[in-house]
Formats: structure tokens, C-alpha cells, sequence
């Protein structure tokens, strides 16, 4: 079964970093691209970044480059999102998402972890 | 970036009914790599059709994609309580960014 756990949400004053963590079980990590993709409370869901499954390649929302980076550690098992410079608006629910491709649809989601940018 | 518009906001249905949730982008789809998800409070989306019109692993046959091109519709033959919940489609095919439209919450009427 296809698990997906994410950690590392919390509060944080704007300006401030965050480091968000996922932990993949249930399927060949490598063979599969990641995504981030975030829900801002009551709204619908945006884009935030993605990574192919070697780590070679990464890409990013134009609202989050620059200040965000993806990462994956695949003897881990693991994707990481590196928040700095955090802004109110950044504030959400993060999941991580498994995807067929960097292109490919979503096949399976965490659930969640919330970060809240507040002073 | 294709934008996606959904539409309506709101689908107010009674159990055993018929919904038809439409979406529509803003230019052509590549090869219709459009997917519907549903989500339901508190919890993550779920991958219910990808490629405009497959169903994912282990989602009822009530529920149905069809469309090409710019317009994708997304059918729930006879609805269910449980399907009453926020749909979202989404575009895939091309380089990142993926985008989403905004969603229809489908509320029991």
C-alpha cells in the first residue's frame, strides 16, 4: 500500500523558514516523480514544485521560486521542501503527491501537514 | 499556463440523482491529460479519472469522464451520499505547471 507522511508544519513568523518532509513507503520511491501541492485554508488546490525520480531535474510555481527547493533523498525514501523568506499567503495545508511522471497525473496524495505564516 | 475554469461553483443534488460537473480550458489540453479529483472535508484530494475519461483504481463505474480538446465534463450517474464532497480538474499534460480549476462543491440538496 502506497503511504505517504508528511512532518515539519508548524507556525512561523513571516520572513521565517520552514523545512517540510515527506516519507514514501509501499512503492520503488526512485521510479516515481514528486510533487508539492498546497491548499491555503478554504481555497482550492495549487501547483507548488515537482522533482523526477532521479532529483535531476525540479521545478517550480512562479510564487514560491526562489524561496522554496525541493529535494528528495531516494536511499530515504524521502522528499523535503525547503521554505525560506515565508510569506502570509504561503500559509496552508502542504501535501506531498506521488505522480506517474513530472508531467504525469497524480496517482496518489499525503495528508498533510498545515503551515501557518502569522506574528 | 492553461487556466481552467469549472463551472457551476455549486451543484445542489438529491441522492439517486444525475451530476454534471463541467471544466474548460483556457486553450487545447495535450493529448486530454485532464483529470477530476475529489476531496472531502479534512481529508486529501483523491485521483478519481485521469486521461479525460479513465477511471483510477477502484473507483465506482457511477462515476464517468468525457471531453476533448477544451472541454472536459465529469458525470456521477446516480449519486451516492458519500460523492457529495468538492471536485476539482486539473491539467497535466504539459511541462509544469500543473493548474487546477477552482473546484464544485456538490452539496446534497
Amino acid at each position: 500500500e502506497v503511504q505517504l507522511l508528511e512532518s515539519g508544519g508548524g507556525l512561523v513568523q513571516p520572513g521565517g523558514s520552514l523545512r517540510l518532509s515527506c516519507a514514501a513507503s509501499g512503492f520503488t520511491f526512485s521510479s516515481y516523480a514528486m510533487s508539492w501541492v498546497r491548499q491555503a485554508p478554504g481555497k482550492g488546490l495549487e501547483w507548488v514544485s515537482a522533482i523526477s525520480g532521479s532529483g535531476g531535474s525540479t521545478y517550480y510555481a512562479d510564487s514560491v521560486k526562489g524561496r522554496f527547493t525541493i529535494s528528495r533523498d531516494n536511499s530515504k525514501n524521502t522528499l523535503n521542501l525547503q521554505m525560506n523568506s515565508l510569506r502570509d499567503e504561503d500559509t496552508a495545508v502542504y501535501y506531498c503527491a506521488r505522480r506517474v511522471a513530472v508531467a504525469g497525473r497524480i496517482e496518489s496524495w499525503g495528508q498533510g501537514t498545515l503551515v501557518t505564516v502569522s506574528s | 499556463e492553461i487556466v481552467l475554469t469549472q463551472s457551476p461553483g455549486t451543484l445542489s443534488l438529491s441522492p439517486g440523482e444525475r451530476a454534471t460537473l463541467s471544466c474548460r480550458a483556457s486553450q487545447s489540453v495535450s493529448s486530454n491529460f485532464l483529470a477530476w479529483y475529489q476531496q472531502k472535508p479534512g481529508q486529501a484530494p483523491r485521483l478519481l479519472i485521469y486521461g479525460a475519461s479513465s477511471r483510477a483504481t477502484g473507483i465506482p463505474d457511477r462515476f464517468s469522464g468525457s471531453g476533448s480538446g477544451t472541454d472536459f465534463t465529469l458525470t456521477i450517474s446516480r449519486l451516492e451520499p458519500e460523492d457529495f464532497a468538492v471536485y476539482y480538474c486539473q491539467q497535466y499534460g504539459s511541462s509544469p505547471p500543473d493548474t487546477f480549476g477552482l473546484g464544485t462543491k456538490l452539496e446534497i440538496k
